[in-house]
């Protein structure tokens, strides 16, 4: 059973381009977080979606960041005028159906490096 | 306000054992997770805790005390490959989703 798959791997933009990230969730997944790392900081939650929905964007910024989740094909996360703020590691997690209550372990891809020169 | 503190470093000796605190101090809390990220890889899960207690498993264990806002992971029998961070992350009660994660303790291991 493949695992959560994000590409790409490495990503280098200059300033003032977009930035696409894609990433597939596990088999049978129907939810995906998407966080930001900055060197030595922790994660930080960004948007949670289920196909087709944006559940919560709270942490994403308002201006030039989108997300998006299609019945067909990866999720996506867009980032357009790149900024060199922007430089850091885009992780995308996946979990199953959520059943009530019960929290269920996120289950990361290995992240997409973005640059901003 | 919403913080996760652990250490930002530990060093310890390949055999032996080591001990990463975690305090949290949030508005609730609905669960905590202990990851495991080799530098420049995901995050992997290690182990999640709700209720008081240890939880073994293999030579890792995770303790949690709710009323103390403390959990700790303890590794035992140190391989050159648990050379890490270590990243807690608490479920606060209004989301079982949105973590609130902790910058991580980066563990050096030494032969």
């Amino acid at each position: 059973n493949a695992g959560v798959m994000q590409n790409p791997r490495h990503l280098v933009r200059r300033r003032g381009q977009e930035a696409r990230l894609r990433c597939s969730p596990m088999k049978g997944h129907s939810h995906v977080y998407w966080y930001r790392q900055l060197p030595e900081e922790g994660l930080k939650f960004m948007v949670y979606l289920q196909k087709e929905n944006i559940i919560d964007e709270s942490g994403m910024p308002k201006e030039r960041f989108s997300a998006e989740f299609p019945k067909e094909g990866p999720s996506i996360l867009r980032i357009q005028q790149v900024v060199r703020g922007d430089s850091a590691a885009y992780f995308c997690a996946s979990s199953p159906e959520l059943a009530g209550l019960r929290t269920d372990t996120q289950y990361f891809g290995p992240g997409t490096r973005l640059t901003v020169l | 306000g919403q913080n996760i503190d652990q250490p930002t470093e530990m060093t310890a000796t390949e055999g032996a054992i080591v001990q990463i605190n975690c305090t949290y101090q949030t508005s609730g809390f609905n669960g905590l997770f202990w990851y495991q990220q080799h530098a420049g890889e995901a995050p992997t899960f290690l182990s999640y805790n709700v209720l008081d207690g240890l939880e073994e498993k293999g030579r890792f264990s995770s303790f949690l005390s709710r009323s103390k806002g403390y959990s700790y992971l303890l590794l035992k029998e140190l391989q050159m490959k648990d050379s890490a961070s270590y990243l807690c992350a608490v479920i606060p009660p209004d989301s079982n989703y949105q973590l609130i994660w902790g910058a991580g303790t980066k563990l050096i291991i030494k032969p």
